[in-house]
């Protein structure tokens, strides 16, 4: 059973366009997060939801919007792609949001022509 | 802001000899710390978490805590091949882990 799991798995895109990434947990957590991994291997948050809740939200363009429909999705929409924005998407999900080890997703490699 | 700092590597080790890893972190409140191993082309995955000052052993691994110095690190004995890859540490500070930036480790047969 994939405990985290997001599709698609790759995007090529053009520059401009709009494009969604999915993400869903069963595996009972209240917490989801999405990460920005670029070519240089650093992990970056970008949000966290807690219950629907969104409990972290970094500079992050808002271009970018998160949406939890409920506690076991975390979806999110990228506006106006931009060559920048190509790097490796990650979802994952813990227990509760402090303390506790993070779940990834296999990640979603995104690139912008 | 706070900060966790990791040497990027590459740590090159021989087969059969201990791999150690080590992380520093900024934040004198956290308390909770996580290795995660990454291999190329793949998501982080989970190998240990430790919370207290002391050692935790698991198979092959230790990770080692001193929240005194703010140090926290992972010993991997007998490394394998199997074990080169990067290596994360994350430490909890308001809510959310902050990551270091990996070191890259090589075992060479």
């Amino acid at each position: 059973d994939t405990a985290v799991s997001q599709t698609p798995k790759y995007l090529v895109t053009q520059m401009g366009n709009d494009k969604s990434i999915k993400c869903e947990q069963n595996l009972g957590h209240d917490t989801m997060y999405w990460y920005k991994q670029d070519s240089k291997k650093f992990l970056k948050i970008m949000f966290s939801y807690n219950n629907k809740e969104l409990i972290i939200n970094e500079t992050v363009p808002n271009r970018f919007s998160p949406k939890s429909p409920d506690k076991a999705h975390l979806n999110l929409h990228i506006n106006s792609l931009e060559l920048g924005d190509s790097a490796v998407y990650f979802c994952a999900s813990s227990p509760a949001t402090s303390g506790h080890e993070q779940f990834f997703g296999p990640g979603t490699r995104l690139t912008v022509l | 802001q706070k900060e966790v700092e990791q040497n990027s590597g590459p740590l090159s080790v021989p087969e059969g000899a201990i791999a150690s890893l080590n992380c520093t972190y900024s934040d004198r409140g956290s308390q909770s710390f996580f290795w995660y191993r990454q291999y190329s082309g793949k998501s982080p995955e989970l190998i240990m978490s430790i919370y207290s000052n002391g050692d935790k052993e698991d198979g092959r691994f230790t990770a080692q805590l001193n929240k005194a110095s703010q140090y926290v690190s992972l010993l991997i004995r007998d490394s394998q091949p199997s074990d080169s890859a990067t290596y994360l540490c994350a430490v909890n500070s308001n809510y959310q882990l902050i990551w270091g930036a990996g070191t890259k480790l090589i075992i060479k047969p």
